[in-house]
């Protein structure tokens, strides 16, 4: 089975600030892996699919990059509308998809 | 833009069947662009990937829920299923149904998440 790790588990930032989160997989995936946003009680939105295209609607101010095994996505300049959960997932095995166990994004 | 409505109970007694029914509006269910799936979040949790049904029939689930979980499509209702049989108070949760599409391998759609509590 393929591990998904998020680092950090959580972060403090200010509005305006760059925020990067790193997602690492325990094997190579290549591209295939999705950013998700999630606020509380609220379902996921993907952000970012194929490790950096943006999802139509997804901000600019969102971008990811990497392959293999490392990941990052990044938030050039934190907004008020931002603070929430993120998630990776891989889906490079068709069988088995996996996510990564979250990075909570709050007020510093 | 696929539309997931989700339905059924929130609470389910331990050792019976949990079942939750996603009508997909907004296109087809028989589409070959999209493949369908259950997610699942214990209260403040991570996200649980339960599994996929694919266009061409096949299902795949986590191998932790393999021998319980069944996803099943019924095209004429625009619907699909999740059972989860036998269940225990470690499969409360927010369960969510998705639309993934094939060109993306993500999940671009998703229902409104449903609370189910197993409790007697």
């Amino acid at each position: 089975d393929i591990q998904m790790t998020q680092s950090p588990s959580s972060l403090s930032a200010s509005l305006g600030d760059r925020v990067t989160i790193i997602c690492r997989a325990s094997q190579n995936i290549d591209k295939f892996l999705n950013w998700y946003q999630q606020k509380p009680g609220k379902a996921p939105k993907v952000l970012i699919y194929a490790a950096s295209t943006l999802q139509s609607g997804t901000p600019s101010r969102f971008s990811g990059s990497g392959s293999g095994t490392e990941f990052t996505l990044t938030i050039s300049s934190l907004q008020p509308e931002d603070f929430a959960t993120y998630f990776c997932q891989q889906s490079f095995t068709t069988a088995l998809f996996t996510f990564g166990p979250g990075t909570k994004v709050d007020i510093k | 833009q696929l539309q997931l409505q989700q339905s059924g109970p929130g609470l389910v007694k331990p050792s019976e069947t949990l079942s939750l029914n996603c009508s997909v509006s907004g296109g087809s269910i028989s589409s070959s662009n999209h493949f369908w799936g259950w997610i699942r979040q214990p209260p403040g949790k991570e996200l649980e990937w339960i599994g996929n049904f694919y266009y061409s029939g096949d299902a795949y689930y986590n191998p932790s829920l393999k021998s319980r979980v069944t996803i099943s499509v019924d095209m004429s209702k625009s619907q699909f299923s999740l059972r989860l049989d036998s269940v225990t108070a470690a499969d409360t949760a927010l369960y969510f149904c998705a639309g993934g599409g094939y060109a993306s391998g993500s999940y671009e759609s998703w229902g409104q998440g449903a609370l189910v509590t197993v409790s007697s």
